[in-house]
């Protein structure tokens, strides 16, 4: 059982180029969400989706782009990466309906750190 | 915008120490999650707790929720090194987020 799958799992880019951070999960888990972590900051929520077709902003959304098409995917686009986007990134997913608010967890991946110079 | 407050930031401990960390909000919380992230992986539940004055273990760790639903605390009894990781408190909201705490390091040293 792979759970939520993240790829990949290092990225070092140059500022102004612009890639996309994978995620699946094979949980059919309709809620699915990216957060960034940096040092004494804990974890930031980017982007949220709870469900196909329907995606929406958390904290820090800037210069970052999701959709969500299937179930299965949600992917994080980064436009034109900038040095404050250095970060280690997590996906993470839980079912519908026993969505975080209800107590259900996260089962998080297992992150990619993402470096700009 | 509900801010979760974690405190100690950093703890360094000997094993066999017992310890507690906080997690305090600036209003009311709905409910409380707390996770442990060991390095190079990401964050793992231990518990959510959800009514006011509620006490759960989990075999040394012992998690309460304030009477007013304000705070949270995490106490561990005889902490081991395997007990060595990053403690998030976690904010479930009604629109579906999940916000965190900024995080307690925890270090045991052996």
């Amino acid at each position: 059982n792979a759970g939520v799958t993240q790829t990949p799992k290092f990225q070092v880019l140059k500022t102004g180029q612009s890639m996309t951070l994978q995620c699946a999960q094979d949980m059919n888990h309709e809620y699915m969400s990216w957060y960034r972590q940096d040092p004494g900051m804990g974890l930031r929520l980017i982007h949220y989706s709870v469900g196909a077709g329907i995606t929406d902003q958390g904290e820090v959304p800037n210069g970052y782009n999701v959709s969500r098409s299937t179930t299965e995917d949600f992917p994080l686009r980064l436009l034109s990466a900038a040095p404050s986007q250095t970060s280690v990134y997590f996906c993470a997913s839980s079912p519908q309906g026993a969505a975080p608010i209800y107590g259900s967890p996260l089962h998080f991946g297992n992150g990619t750190r993402l470096t700009v110079t | 915008t509900q801010l979760l407050e974690q405190s100690p930031q950093f703890l360094s401990i000997q094993e066999g120490e017992n310890l507690t960390v906080y997690c305090n909000s600036s209003s009311v919380f709905s409910s409380l999650q707390w996770y442990r992230q060991e390095p190079g992986e990401g964050p793992v539940l231990l518990v959510t707790v959800v009514t006011g004055g509620e006490v759960k273990k989990l075999k040394r760790l012992t998690f309460q929720f304030g009477d007013a639903r304000k705070d949270s605390s995490l106490h561990i009894t005889a902490a081991q090194p395997g007990d060595t990781g990053l403690y998030l408190c976690a904010e479930p909201s009604n629109t579906g987020k999940l916000i965190f705490g900024q995080g307690t390091t925890l270090q045991v040293k052996p």
